[in-house]
């Protein structure tokens, strides 16, 4: 069973919001995640990390429009003010004693 | 400001090596762990391992024992990451990105990556 699960893809309008899902398994739901954007033919860049109870610390530059929150085993990236270049992927990645792992990632579409 | 800036891309043929590297700057290189993530075309992000700056401790995936190294040079602030035995499926862009802290949680800074790619 994966660790972290991430829907496929997403899409919203430009302006609007769109809100990613990452999901820890039965093992792992309480473990903290990271989010990181990958814009197209780019690297990945760190976006925030995200504690189980919501509480969440972003890197250096990232916009206010970006914010996370949490419930149970899911852990979510609400993006607001849909801008063009939000469109990319996304990962979320956690972390433990001998674990490292990256969800397969969404890919968000800017309409 | 914490910048990674990673070598060329690499043209290798199967069976060889390859070492790519990944220099520092912007903060205490000793203070963070280093790790190596890769991307094969149109795949997702795979943890490859990692290094304590520091001792050189390692770590490395259960699926790239035996055949990935990591070391670093404290005097020039450079991590590398050395890949033996090169297939097909080694065909990637390669990462580097500093751990937030001196242990294996989460990278808040990446290097812009180097396309490995393996071809007879």
């Amino acid at each position: 069973q994966r660790v972290l699960t991430q829907s496929p893809s997403a899409s919203a309008s430009l302006g609007a919001s769109v809100k990613l899902t990452c999901t820890l398994n039965s093992g792992h739901s309480t473990y903290a995640i990271a989010w990181h954007q990958q814009q197209p033919e780019k690297g990945p860049r760190y976006l925030m990390k995200l504690n189980s109870d919501g509480s969440h610390s972003k890197g250096d530059g990232i916009p206010d429009r970006f914010s996370g929150s949490s419930s149970g085993a899911e852990r979510y990236l609400t993006i607001s003010s849909l801008q063009s270049e939000d469109e990319a992927d996304y990962y979320c990645q956690t972390w433990g004693t001998g674990l490292y792992v990256f969800g397969t990632g969404t890919k968000v579409t800017v309409l | 400001q914490v910048q990674l800036v990673q070598s060329g891309a690499e043209v290798k043929k199967p069976g060889a090596s390859v070492k790519v590297s990944c220099k520092a700057s912007g903060y205490t290189f000793t203070s963070y762990y280093i790790h190596w993530v890769r991307q094969a075309p149109g795949q997702g992000l795979e943890w490859m391992g990692m290094i304590n700056p520091s001792g050189g401790y390692t770590a490395y995936a259960q699926k790239l024992q035996g055949r990935v190294t990591m070391t670093r040079d404290t005097s020039t602030t450079t991590v590398y990451m050395e890949l033996s035995s090169l297939r097909s499926e080694d065909t990637a862009v390669y990462y580097c990105a500093r751990d937030q802290k001196m242990a294996t949680t989460y990278p808040d800074y990446w290097g812009q990556g180097t396309l490995v790619t393996v071809s007879s």
